[in-house]
C-alpha cells in the first residue's frame, strides 16, 4: 500500500518555466490537498479538492492552478514559475475531511 | 476563522527529560485539533487527535496531549525523552474540510 505518492521528489527549474507536480493517492480518498512549506512559516494550503472534479482555493493559491480529472489524482501546475516559488511542496489526502495523509514531497528551487 | 500559536520555534531538553511543547488556538466554536511529527526530508506523520469525547488523548510513541477548553490549549506531552523523537512538530487545527498548521516547534534532544 503505497498512500500518497509525489512525482518529482526533486526538480529544478528556471524563472518562467512551467511544470507539473503530480500526486497519487491509492486509499480511495474524497479529499486532497496541495500544501508549500517554508522555513518558520509552518504548512500553509494552496488548493485543494473535495471530489472529483472540484477544485478551491486555499490560503495562497496565486500563480498556481490544479486540476482533479481522476480521484485519485491530484495535479499542481505553475505556469511560470518565480523564484519565491522555490519551496517543498506536500500533498495529502483524507476521506473525510481529516485525519490527513501526507506523501514525502517535492522539493522545488526555481533559479 | 481558527487560527494556531505554538510557543516556541525550538526546545531543547535532555534525553529522559519530559518533553513539553505548546499549543494554543483560536476558534469561535469547539475544534478538531492535531499533532503532526515531521522527521528530516519526510512528510508528515499523525502523532494524535481529539475530535470529541476524552480531553486526554493518546497517540503514538509514548506521546499525549490534553484538550483545555477553557486555556484554548492543546499541549503535547511525552514523559521521557529518546533521541529518536528529535524531530520537527506541529499542531493543527480544522473546523471542517481544511487544517490550520502552526509555525512549527522542533524538538532537539542531546545525550
Amino acid at each position: 500500500n503505497a498512500g500518497v505518492t509525489q512525482t518529482p521528489k526533486f526538480r529544478v527549474l528556471k524563472t518562467g518555466q512551467s511544470m507539473t507536480l503530480l500526486c497519487a493517492q491509492d486509499m480511495n480518498h474524497e479529499y486532497m490537498y496541495w500544501y508549500r512549506q517554508d522555513p518558520g512559516m509552518g504548512l500553509r494550503l494552496i488548493h485543494y479538492s473535495v471530489g472529483e472534479g472540484t477544485t478551491a482555493k486555499g490560503e495562497v493559491p496565486d500563480g498556481y492552478n490544479v486540476s482533479r480529472l481522476k480521484k485519485q489524482n491530484f495535479l499542481l501546475g505553475l505556469e511560470s514559475a518565480a523564484p519565491s516559488q522555490t519551496s517543498v511542496y506536500f500533498c495529502a489526502s483524507s476521506y473525510a475531511g481529516q485525519p490527513q495523509h501526507f506523501g514525502d514531497g517535492t522539493r522545488l528551487s526555481i533559479l | 476563522a481558527q487560527s494556531v500559536t505554538q510557543l516556541g520555534s525550538h526546545v531543547s531538553v535532555s534525553e529522559g527529560a519530559l518533553v513539553l511543547l505548546r499549543c494554543n488556538y483560536s476558534s469561535s466554536v469547539p475544534p478538531y485539533l492535531f499533532w503532526y511529527v515531521q522527521y528530516p526530508n519526510q512528510g508528515l506523520q499523525l502523532l494524535l487527535k481529539y475530535t470529541t469525547g476524552a480531553t486526554l488523548v493518546k497517540g503514538i510513541n509514548g506521546f499525549e496531549a490534553e484538550f483545555k477548553k477553557s486555556e484554548t490549549s492543546f499541549h503535547l506531552t511525552k514523559p521521557s525523552a529518546h533521541m529518536s523523537v528529535a524531530a520537527e512538530y506541529f499542531c493543527a487545527v480544522t473546523l471542517g474540510s481544511t487544517l490550520t498548521f502552526g509555525k512549527g516547534t522542533m524538538l532537539l534532544v542531546s545525550p
